[in-house]
């Protein structure tokens, strides 16, 4: 069965700290890992990662893909409360022809003044 | 990126009752899905609302309890019939958009 493992499941920091959030996955037929921020309702999509060993960034905002170690981390480096959310990991799964998207529970962030 | 409406964005209802949602896409796609997210979980997926078919549904999900139109390639409704508070979640529609999932506003359920 296909599965998404995040950690930690919640996290409280301060304002200026760097996070790491963790996403370990197995699926049958990877395809692509999604990261999501949720901050009420609606994911707003980060990063899609796809290759190995290729960093992804936007702003203070990282992640990276390890398909032998089948995981990804994203990091957030000076948080800000506004970071506060949680922080979803999706894993695509190919399963012939039809492609499925399966989330992991999420990491809800606290970044605190 | 696809721009998806969403609505309603939250509802009360009584138990019993069925709500239907509704999610609007800015631009023809294939293929809109359904997510129910409850109460700390993460989001599962209901069903594939094809265009011209009927939809595909997961595991744990029927027709019967969660019927879904989509009469055209911009437009879908995920109905939650017979509701109890087990149905209590958020609901969301998504579209693929360059191998990239985006999502509705979502749609914030609580049933008394």
């Amino acid at each position: 069965e296909d599965k998404v493992v995040q950690s930690p499941l919640s996290l409280v920091v301060h304002e200026g700290d760097t996070v790491t959030l963790n996403c370990s996955y197995e699926v049958t037929n990877f395809r692509s890992l999604l990261w999501y921020k949720q901050e009420k309702k609606a994911p707003t999509f980060l990063f899609m990662l796809t290759s190995s060993g290729i960093e992804k960034k936007s702003g203070r905002l990282s992640s990276i893909l390890d398909k032998k170690e089948l995981f990804s981390i994203l990091n957030i480096t000076a948080t800000q409360t506004g970071d506060s959310a949680v922080y979803l990991c999706a894993v695509e799964d190919d399963q012939g022809g039809s492609e499925k998207l399966v989330f992991g529970k999420g990491t809800k962030l606290t970044v605190n003044p | 990126s696809a721009v998806i409406s969403q609505k309603p964005s939250r509802d009360i209802c009584q138990r019993g009752t069925s709500l239907t949602i509704q999610c609007q896409v800015d631009s023809q796609v294939t293929m809109m899905f359904w997510y129910r997210q409850q109460p700390g979980q993460s989001l599962t997926l209901i069903a594939t609302a094809n265009q011209g078919s009927e939809a595909t549904y997961e595991s744990g999900f029927v027709i019967d309890k969660f019927p879904i139109s989509r009469p055209n390639l911009t437009f879908s409704t995920l109905t939650v019939s017979n509701m109890s508070p087990e149905d209590s979640s958020i609901y969301l529609c998504s579209v693929e958009d360059l191998g990239t999932a985006f999502f509705g506003q979502g749609t914030r359920l609580t049933v008394v």
